[in-house]
């Protein structure tokens, strides 16, 4: 069985701080794919980043990277130089194969304070 | 392009009354998922279609939950009777499944039950 674990429960920065977010992740699938989205206030969760397992290159996209190792079984993110705009809810999300269901961690309430 | 619609936005019942949640994925996505989230909570699957076909429904409450998706578009969820622990946000999620398992959600329904 997939699992995903978010230890962080809420996380309260002041803007322009970074925030790294913690996710580990079990799975016996040797292919599986990583994601991470945002569900703002609205709801709506929204696509940020996705990751898959034969590919541990840690990327830099606009102000969010993230750092995969499968050594640890983690899959971290970072919001660089934060905003108000970033306060949102995050998941961290593991998928066996593409089109299969998503197992999601209990998410990360981010707070940027102005 | 359109995204996943979802109505109605919000819903109030009381328990043992039944509920139906409409969803419209979109235009071109073969997979339509139904997730469950609790507040404070990750999503969870409740079921998954490909076309018109149920792919998973392992975690769906047969006894009162239902789902089905007539020409392999629009989908409908059922709950039916409600019962208290059903209050919940009712995602509804879809993916071109070649495309590397990216689901894209909807608004959501905010179900609750008195």
């Amino acid at each position: 069985a997939q699992k995903v674990t978010q230890a962080q429960t809420e996380i309260s920065v002041v803007e322009k701080e970074d925030v790294t977010l913690d996710c580990v992740y079990e799975t016996r699938d040797t292919t599986y794919y990583l994601f991470w989205y945002k569900q703002p206030p609205s709801g709506e969760l929204v696509f940020l980043i996705r990751r898959n397992s034969f590919d541990e290159q840690n990327e830099i996209s606009g102000r969010y990277s993230w750092n995969f190792q499968k050594s640890t079984s983690s899959f971290n993110f970072t919001i660089t130089a934060s905003q108000v705009v970033d306060s949102a809810v995050y998941f961290c999300a593991l998928t066996k194969a593409a089109g299969n269901k998503l197992t999601f961690g209990g998410g990360t309430r981010v707070l940027v304070k102005p | 392009e359109a995204g996943v619609a979802q109505s109605p936005r919000y819903k109030i019942i009381e328990k043992r009354q039944s509920v139906a949640f409409w969803c419209n994925p979109i235009s071109g996505h073969a997979t339509l998922y139904w997730y469950q989230q609790i507040l404070g909570q990750g999503p969870k699957l409740l079921i998954q279609f490909q076309n018109n076909g149920v792919v998973d429904d392992s975690q769906l409450p047969k006894d009162r939950f239902s789902a089905e998706r007539l020409k392999g578009v629009d989908s409908t969820l059922k709950i039916q009777p409600a019962k208290l622990e059903d209050s919940a946000v009712y995602l509804c999620a879809s993916s071109f499944v070649r495309v590397m398992g990216e689901q894209f959600f909807g608004p959501g329904t905010r179900l609750t039950v008195l």
